[in-house]
């Protein structure tokens, strides 16, 4: 079955700090993974998308690294601001218009 | 810059009634896409549109139809409204399948 799953499920860390989000996915055949950000309220933002042969993109202060052969995907945030608060999804792509949304893991930065 | 827009941003309906989410957008994408986001779950694909006068479903489509007689312009309609249809509903395009998507800022959507 084709599923998205993603660790922790919410997380709270003090502002300046850095956290790492993870994502495990066993969608096949695979295209491409992909983050997005969505505030509260709002429509998810994309902040990367990596094809199976990237190791890692950046995007400011957010890193997305993939590794395709144990399909395991992570997003670090660092030097987290407040604005940081947000869900974070992840996404598989696999054939077509078939993409895989994970339930997002929910991010809290208190100062 | 205006992006996708969807209209309107609530609404509640009663058991039974129809209604129709707007969505456009203005960057001359040729996808577009319905989705549902219900709480702790991942969304799920509706409808989607690979242009104007092709449409196909998705994941959950019962329930629900859909039309593109434009490029910009891509409507849900909900027939017979059920209190499971209770959700957010999120439209969103891309140029390509493979090239990350726009979402609109949802509408919210409670069926008593």
């Amino acid at each position: 079955k084709n599923q998205v799953e993603q660790s922790p499920q919410s997380l709270i860390i003090l502002e300046g700090k850095n956290c790492t989000l993870q994502c495990n996915y066993t969608v096949s055949p695979f295209s491409n993974l992909r983050w997005y950000k969505q505030d509260t309220g709002r429509g998810p933002v994309s902040l990367t998308i990596m094809t199976f042969s990237e190791n890692t993109k950046s995007n400011g202060r957010y890193t997305a690294t993939l590794d395709a052969d144990t399909k395991q995907s992570s997003l670090h945030i660092t030097a987290s601001q407040l604005s940081d608060s947000a869900s974070y999804i992840c996404v598989a792509h696999g054939y077509g218009n078939k993409l895989v949304f994970g339930a997002g893991t929910i991010l809290r930065v208190k100062s | 810059n205006a992006g996708v827009t969807q209209t309107p941003k609530f609404r509640i309906l009663k058991i039974g009634q129809s209604m129709t989410l707007q969505c456009t957008q203005d960057m001359n994408h040729n996808y577009m896409y319905w989705y549902r986001q219900d709480p702790g779950m991942g969304l799920k694909l509706i409808y989607y549109s690979v242009g104007a006068g092709i449409t196909d479903k998705g994941e959950v489509p019962n329930g629900y139809n859909v039309s593109r007689s434009t490029t910009e312009d891509f409507p849900l309609r909900l027939e017979l409204a059920a209190p499971s249809q209770t959700s957010v509903y999120f439209c969103a395009s891309s140029l390509l399948v493979n090239q990350p998507q726009h979402f609109g800022d949802g509408t919210r959507l409670s069926i008593l």
